[in-house]
């Protein structure tokens, strides 16, 4: 299958710093990107719907001068949250979507943040 | 209001019998399921897929089961291995390219 990669895969910071995460398709061109967090024993909570070359889609509730994405290629999307504080500490999920998989959405393996 | 449900937060199944998985949904829009397996730390690895034209797909030990007029799905699996122990995701999939996703329910697989 197709392979999505993020990085980093865990990344602690200070409160008030800004902090990127990066998800790249490795093997196939993602023309949708989704950005998820994941709270502890909870399900994946859909932050946002990127298109490559606009601007993403915030789902209600979410933060976009916080969490602020980038869809620059058909390969990279970046998620930045910004001025972190410790409520946002959590799992951090980008899946990929294009081509011939269009209903299928394949995951990068996540990345952990904690913000002290 | 949670479009897609999985109301068995944990299942312990002994190695060799079969797991069964629910899912419920609301949204009568939806028309196409998956199911996604996830480790610790890891994100979702896809699973297995259905189509509401469908009611039935197959693949290996896995098969996923819709009923569209009760808005269920199941998986099912079988024999079960301890491999298989993880959390099990559906997630239910508009044509307007957005998916929902379940809460999620831990699977035991006990030798």
């Amino acid at each position: 299958g197709a392979v999505v990669s993020q990085h980093p895969s865990r990344v602690i910071c200070k409160s008030g710093t800004s902090v990127k995460i990066e998800c790249r398709s490795l093997d196939f061109q993602a023309t949708t990107m989704f950005w998820y967090r994941q709270f502890p024993k909870k399900s994946l909570m859909l932050m946002a719907t990127s298109n490559e070359g606009s601007k993403a889609t915030y789902e209600q509730g979410v933060e976009k001068d916080k969490f602020l994405i980038n869809h620059a290629s058909l390969t990279l999307s970046t998620l930045t949250v910004t001025s972190a504080h410790p409520e946002d500490s959590s799992f951090y999920i980008c899946s990929a979507r294009g081509g011939s998989t269009y209903n299928e959405q394949f995951f990068g393996p996540g990345t952990r943040l904690t913000v002290l | 209001d949670q479009q897609v449900k999985q109301n068995s937060p944990s299942l312990s199944v002994q190695e060799g019998r079969i797991s069964i998985l629910n899912c419920d949904y609301t949204n009568s829009m939806f028309d196409y399921f998956l199911w996604y397996k996830k480790y610790p730390a890891e994100g979702p690895t896809f699973l297995i897929s259905i189509s509401s034209i469908k009611d039935k797909n197959e693949d290996g030990r896995f098969t996923v089961f819709l009923n569209k007029s009760a808005k269920h799905l199941s998986l099912h699996i079988v024999p079960s291995q301890p491999g298989d122990s993880a959390v099990y995701f559906c997630a239910a999939h508009t044509n307007a390219g957005k998916s929902t996703f379940g809460d999620g329910t831990t699977l035991t697989v006990k030798p």
